[in-house]
């Protein structure tokens, strides 16, 4: 069955402008969590999405936001880009949430 | 906050060799799961582990909670360099739809 399944991969933005990432989960998956990963910060979760609802969410300013769809699949938009926003952008899908995550290869932002 | 320590940061061993990551944490965990990441791709599930004390084997590799679900070990038999990657482990809560990371390990096995 099809994985988890994120575009771009790669994505060179400027400073000020905003970016909209997508994620398509495992089929049948209807949670979707996202991810921050950076050398310095190792990987943190920005916000978790379950029917629609946002279920979770992490310490990241209101820049960072993200939304699901019926089908499942989501969005995530970062407004007013930092340079500091630069990082690899991960989606987990999951059935359940407790018994583990499925990642895609992530879509590696950055921004000059 | 929540935070998950992992030890060592960095080992490189040769193959045949054993070794021992550990993940350790002050606070405790509904479930702690295992991930291996490879540069440019995601975290791939190893293993979850949810009932303190708990072991679980997947060939060559051994997990283990802690008693008191603040910590966990990942014991790898005999290294193979196609064990080479970083080794993240992440604490679960409640309902688990957040995930704490730990700072990983990376690991290099060579011939």
């Amino acid at each position: 069955k099809a994985g988890v399944t994120q575009t771009p991969r790669y994505l060179i933005k400027t400073r000020g402008q905003q970016v909209t990432l997508s994620c398509s989960p495992i089929s049948g998956h209807r949670s979707v969590s996202w991810y921050q990963q950076t050398p310095g910060q190792g990987l943190q979760f920005l916000f978790e999405y379950f029917s629609e609802t946002q279920r979770n969410k992490g310490n990241f300013p209101g820049r960072f936001s993200g939304r699901q769809f019926s089908n499942s699949r989501s969005e995530m938009n970062v407004s007013t880009l930092e340079l500091g926003d630069s990082a690899l952008y991960l989606c987990a899908s999951s059935s359940t949430g407790a018994y583990g995550y499925t990642f895609g290869s992530g879509t590696r932002l950055t921004v000059v | 906050t929540q935070l998950l320590e992992q030890s060592p940061q960095f080992l490189s061993i040769q193959e045949g060799e054993n070794l021992t990551v550990y993940c350790n944490s002050s606070s405790v965990f509904s479930s702690l799961q295992w991930y291996r990441q490879e540069p440019g791709e995601g975290p791939v599930l190893l293993v979850t582990v949810v009932t303190g004390g708990e072991v679980k084997k997947l060939k060559r590799l051994t997990f283990q909670f802690g008693d008191a679900r603040k910590d966990s070990s990942l014991h790898i038999t005999a290294a193979q360099p196609g064990d080479t990657g970083l080794y993240l482990c992440a604490g679960a809560t409640g309902t688990a739809s957040k995930l704490t990371f730990g700072t990983g390990t990376r690991l290099q096995v060579t011939l």
